[in-house]
């Protein structure tokens, strides 16, 4: 069983807002990852890192940051929510010793009004 | 560049009846490939992975899948629905380069009825 969390679960803010959602794992990982999903939608990579200090974004355009200070931990943040933001973000970690496979976690559900 | 298709948006099927999830994957390279189930308000959960081994892989939950070369795809079975197997499934392509990105498919809904 993966230990990868996501906090919060569920967040309603309004627009203009700065919100950082958190994503923390407890493997020891070194690689981690961003998605945004919409309903009846493949998962897009937003931002990858593959260890401290490094990160990357992904295929899909994203306004958001994320940082990569500790191996554990992987925020993501907007510094000025819109309604466009509005999705569910799921985030994810894997281990190149195990064939790459990705864990995830349960995901924030965010709604910008 | 890497593409996955999942044939079949919805999926219903009885309970106690086969479960079968296209996917389909464009690479003359087998890469590593994987099955994720969501359930509502939740994260992926890995069912199972192909990693150039056995070509019939079996999974958490009854779920197995065979890896086809030769039609480039990755189905996924079980012989007996059960109610509980009602989610959304995702196929999953690992891309061979050593990006570690996946490629997702878009899904698929399964539903199974009473």
């Amino acid at each position: 069983e993966a230990d990868i969390y996501q906090t919060p679960r569920y967040l309603v803010i309004g627009t203009g807002k700065k919100i950082t959602l958190e994503c923390s794992q407890t493997m020891g990982h070194d690689k981690m990852y961003w998605y945004q999903q919409d309903p009846g939608m493949e998962l897009h990579l937003i931002h990858y890192s593959y260890g401290v200090n490094s990160t990357e974004k992904g295929d899909l355009s994203s306004e958001s940051t994320v940082s990569r200070i500790r191996t554990e931990h992987f925020p993501l943040t907007l510094e000025s929510a819109r309604p466009s933001h509005t999705s569910q973000y799921l985030c994810a970690s894997s281990d190149v010793g195990n064939t790459d496979t990705q864990y995830f976690g349960p995901g924030t559900r965010l709604t910008v009004l | 560049a890497q593409s996955v298709t999942q044939l079949g948006s919805h999926v219903s099927v009885s309970e106690g009846a086969l479960v079968l999830l296209r996917c389909n994957y464009s690479s003359s390279v087998p890469p590593y490939l994987f099955w994720y189930v969501q359930y509502p308000n939740q994260g992926l959960q890995l069912l199972l992975k192909y990693t150039s081994a056995a070509t019939l892989v079996k999974g958490i939950n009854g779920f197995e899948a065979e890896f086809k070369k030769s039609e480039t795809s990755f189905h996924l079975t079980k012989p007996s629905a059960h109610m509980s197997d009602a989610a959304e499934y995702f196929c999953a392509v690992s891309e061979a380069s050593g990006t570690y990105k996946y490629i997702f498919g878009t899904g698929t809904r399964l539903k199974v009825l009473a």
